[in-house]
């Protein structure tokens, strides 16, 4: 099993330029999350998934959108990149909300 | 490496130690609480989980202990490891909500 397969692992972008982050997962899992983590401030939520069909803004959407095109795939798109926008990137899932989350290996996406 | 380090409260322990990481949540209502580790340039991976009508689990080396009067949760490591080295979040859930996650501990071992 692959688990949580994030793409690309690593990212450079011109500010006002956009791209999207890709998430699939092979687990049968209903709901998928991204979240981003900076240095000293821990992982916090961006968008999430509940189930295939929605998405929910979690703690810092600004500037970004979600598309949950499929129960597998989860994918996160900055339409014009900021500096503010540089971290790296995690996208998790789980079998059911309430239990803990299986998080991919990161995208580290630097906006200069 | 990613500075996922930087800024982050440092527990330094020699190997064989036992080790203690704290954490402290703010929402009472939580009912659901994990540990994860999460090493240099990876994402993080669960190690333990407890249920907010249990005190303490234990699982292999790792003891989780949680503290729901004062909203305190730990994590003990027994007979640390070089590679236990790593950052280690905490991160609560009240019922079907989001996991909420601690800005995390980084724990280095010396051999």
């Amino acid at each position: 099993n692959a688990g949580v397969t994030q793409t690309p692992k690593f990212q450079v972008l011109k500010t006002g330029q956009s791209m999207t982050l890709q998430c699939a997962q092979d687990m049968n899992h209903n709901s998928m999350y991204w979240y981003r983590q900076d240095p000293g401030m821990g992982l916090r939520l961006i968008y999430y998934s509940a189930s295939e069909g929605t998405t929910d803004k979690g703690e810092v959407p600004n500037g970004y959108n979600v598309s949950r095109l499929n129960k597998r795939e989860f994918s996160l798109r900055l339409e014009s990149a900021a500096p503010s926008q540089t971290s790296v990137y995690f996208c998790a899932s789980t079998i059911d909300r309430g239990r803990s989350y299986t998080f991919g290996s990161g995208t580290r996406l630097t906006v200069v | 490496g990613e500075s996922v380090g930087l800024h982050l409260p440092t527990l330094s322990v020699q190997e064989g130690d036992n080790s203690i990481i704290n954490c402290a949540y703010s929402n009472s209502a939580s009912d659901y609480f994990i540990w994860y580790k999460q090493e240099s340039g990876k994402g993080p991976q669960f190690i333990i989980d407890i249920r907010s009508n249990m005190d303490k689990r234990q699982g292999q080396r790792v003891t989780v202990l949680l503290n729901k009067t004062v909203k305190h949760l730990s994590l003990q490591i027994a007979a640390t490891q070089p590679g236990d080295s790593a950052v280690y979040f905490c991160a609560d859930l009240e019922g079907y909500s989001t996991l909420t996650f601690g800005k995390g501990t980084m724990l280095l071992v010396s051999p």
